[in-house]
């Protein structure tokens, strides 16, 4: 099975920062990876499929990038509505159960 | 409004069986392959089982394999997990995800929680 471990695990930023968050696959898996935020007590929504392509409605602040086995999420300014617990998910092949551990982005 | 929605959750016993339900609402729900993911208290996410469109095809997490059963009613625009011979593990929030065309989950419902305990 796919393995995807993301980096940091534990995240302390101000508004206005810039951040990146790395996911790493333990194989290629081309451009089928997305990208989810989570907030405390609620559903995860989709930020990013196909390693780089925005879901709609979703601020362009948030960008991805990469392929094969190493992906990027970056926000460009982190506005307060962003702290939240970031996940990345293969989408390559199932059992489609990888998702990464998550990153948990707090305010500094 | 493109609305996904959970119901069946409770609390139950060791060895003990749950059918979680989800209403589709919104959208074509027979066009589109479905999911379950959960998330166990303070945890990370979890896939735990797929399936195809018309249900022909359909996959299981190997922590559920055996004890959970996906299925779907299309005319009920409904997805079920069927969850038998419930483990302490299994206590975890149940979301249902609508999967895209693109494989990723784009619409999720508001979750259903499951706790397994004597």
């Amino acid at each position: 099975d796919i393995q995807l471990t993301q980096s940091p695990s534990f995240l302390s930023a101000s508004v206005g920062d810039r951040v990146t968050i790395t996911c790493r696959a333990s194989q290629g898996i081309s451009s089928y990876l997305a990208w989810y935020q989570q907030k405390p007590g609620k559903a995860p929504k989709l930020l990013i499929y196909a390693a780089s392509t925005l879901q709609s409605g979703v601020p362009s602040r948030f960008s991805g990038s990469g392929s094969g086995t190493e992906f990027t999420l970056t926000i460009s300014s982190l506005q307060p509505e962003d702290f939240a617990t970031y996940y990345c998910q293969q989408l390559n092949s199932y059992p489609r159960d990888t998702f990464g551990q998550g990153t948990r982005l707090e305010i500094k | 409004e493109v609305q996904l929605v959970e119901s069946g959750g409770g609390l139950v016993q060791p060895g003990g069986s749950l059918r979680l339900s989800c209403a589709a609402s919104g959208f074509t729900f027979s066009s589109y392959s479905m999911n379950w993911v959960r998330q166990a208290p303070g945890k990370g996410l979890e896939w735990v089982s797929y399936i195809s469109s018309s249900s022909s095809t359909i996959y299981y997490a190997d922590s559920v394999k055996g004890r959970f059963t996906i299925s779907r009613d299309n005319a009920k625009n409904s997805l079920y997990l069927q969850m038998n011979s419930l483990r302490d593990e299994d206590t975890a929030v149940y979301y249902c995800a609508r999967e895209n065309y693109d494989n990723a989950f784009d619409i999720w419902g508001q979750g259903t929680m499951v706790t397994v305990s004597s």
